[in-house]
């Protein structure tokens, strides 16, 4: 059974501060990682992913991925009120699709103003 | 370039009737995957479609059930409904032959009565 589990909060994070959020995957074939961030009542939109071991930097947004701790996080540098949000953590076992993404149930993130 | 639409965006039906939604994929794409979020929990794959064949299923019964058309564009049929299969349906389109990741269309809101 492929599972992904993240805290869902809520994480209270001042604004400006570094918000960390953290994934924890079981399928240890799992090749790809992805974080999509959903605002209430909206379709999940894709911010991060990530393939290999070790960080990935994009703006404000930072993915790490430990295979051998089988663990994601993604950090957000700056915290603006705007990334209030649940953020979901997905892994895909291989390439192509096939097998669909599985996804945790995301964490709810609130910056506070 | 428009990306993935959906429709319609709300529906409501009575348990037992039977239910389609509808998939535009995002032009050059050929793979369309659906998901389903119920509320308070991530995205669960149904299945996902290549070249107008199922390519790939998650942990749904039959009564859920799809097409694929010449145009890539995508149906999710959904017999004999349950009050349980009121969720967010989302799809999602992208080339086979890569490794891009998913981004989602608005999603259709299903509520069963």
């Amino acid at each position: 059974q492929k599972e992904v589990e993240q805290n869902s909060g809520p994480l209270s994070v001042p604004e400006g501060a570094i918000a960390s959020l953290n994934c924890t995957y079981s399928d240890r074939g799992s090749q790809s990682f992805f974080w999509y961030r959903q605002y209430s009542g909206k379709s999940p939109e894709l911010i991060m992913f990530i393939y290999s071991n070790g960080d990935k930097e994009d703006g404000r947004f930072t993915a790490q991925l430990n295979k051998a701790s089988q663990y994601v996080s993604l950090l957000i540098r700056d915290s603006q009120p705007s990334d209030s949000a649940t953020y979901l953590c997905a892994a895909e076992l291989s390439g192509g699709g096939a097998d669909g993404l599985t996804f945790g149930k995301g964490t709810h993130l609130i910056i506070q103003p | 370039e428009t990306g993935v639409t959906q429709s319609p965006t709300h529906l409501i039906k009575t348990r037992g009737q039977q239910v389609t939604l509808r998939c535009s994929s995002q032009s050059g794409h050929n793979t369309v995957s659906w998901y389903q979020q119920a509320l308070g929990q991530g995205p669960q794959f149904i299945f996902q479609y290549y070249r107008e064949e199922e390519n790939g299923r998650g942990n749904f019964p039959p009564r859920f059930s799809g097409l694929q058309f010449p145009n890539y564009s995508s149906e999710l049929n959904v017999n004999a409904l349950e009050l349980d299969d009121s969720a967010l349906y989302l799809c999602a389109s992208s080339p086979r032959d890569s490794n891009s990741p998913l981004h989602f269309g608005n999603g259709t809101r299903l509520t069963v009565t």
